[in-house]
């Protein structure tokens, strides 16, 4: 069975460039989530999708940042325009029920570079 | 709010040795916990899941515990191996209202030289 996938591996762009970063979660997966992985840190929560509903956004921050699960299945993650602050590791991840109780199964994360 | 703090940041220690990573957190109003391994450049993989009303769980060489009430969770690896080098992260899972969240520690690098 396939992993969640994320692409692209690594970005580089200059600042105020914008970007977008692509998720497919393992399949039969209801609920997607949209990490930030900073460089030494733990990852923090951008977004949790059911299915194609954002539940939680709370840490998204909306004037640079969107976010879509169009059909419930895939995601894509955006930043409009990029600061040099962005440069971090960009995770997905999935579980399969609605109720956020299941493990969280990972994605490789996308490394994006701000220059 | 939530906040979970891991010690060491980071740890070598010769083959074969035991060792034990601490993670604790400041509310001990959780619906679990879980450790995950991270290797550079990749993604995390869980290892452990601990319900809020279990003490601890075995999997290997690995054993994790909990004890809510302190604000504790530590990840007892046995007989370590060169393959046991990652980042070791323990997140919280949060109870009732903000079921799903996790809120991670930043994590514990781990050498294991041969």
């Amino acid at each position: 069975e396939a992993g969640v996938v994320q692409s692209p591996r690594y970005k580089i762009i200059e600042k105020k460039q914008p970007v977008a970063f692509w998720c497919n979660p393992i399949s039969g997966h209801n609920t997607l989530y949209w990490y930030l992985q900073n460089l030494g840190q733990g990852p923090e929560l951008l977004i949790r999708y059911e299915n194609e509903e954002a539940v939680d956004d709370s840490q998204l921050p909306k004037d640079r940042f969107s976010a879509e699960r169009l059909k419930g299945v895939d995601s894509t993650l955006k930043i409009q325009p990029a600061e040099l602050g962005d440069s971090a590791v960009y995770l997905c991840a999935s579980s399969l029920g609605l109720r956020g109780e299941e493990t969280q199964y990972f994605g490789p994360g996308t490394r994006l570079l701000v220059l | 709010k939530q906040e979970v703090t891991q010690i060491p940041a980071a740890l070598s220690v010769p083959e074969g040795e035991n060792l034990v990573l601490n993670c604790s957190f400041t509310d001990s109003a959780i619906y679990n916990l879980q450790w995950f391994r991270q290797d550079p450049g990749k993604g995390l993989t869980s290892l452990l899941l601990i319900q809020s009303s279990q003490r601890e769980q075995t999997s290997g060489r690995l054993n994790a515990s909990l004890d809510k009430s302190s604000g504790r969770s530590t990840l007892y690896i046995a007989a370590s191996q060169p393959g046991d080098s990652a980042t070791y992260l323990c997140a919280v899972r949060l109870g009732s209202g903000n079921t799903g969240k996790l809120i991670f520690g930043q994590g514990t690098t781990l050498q294991v030289k041969p």
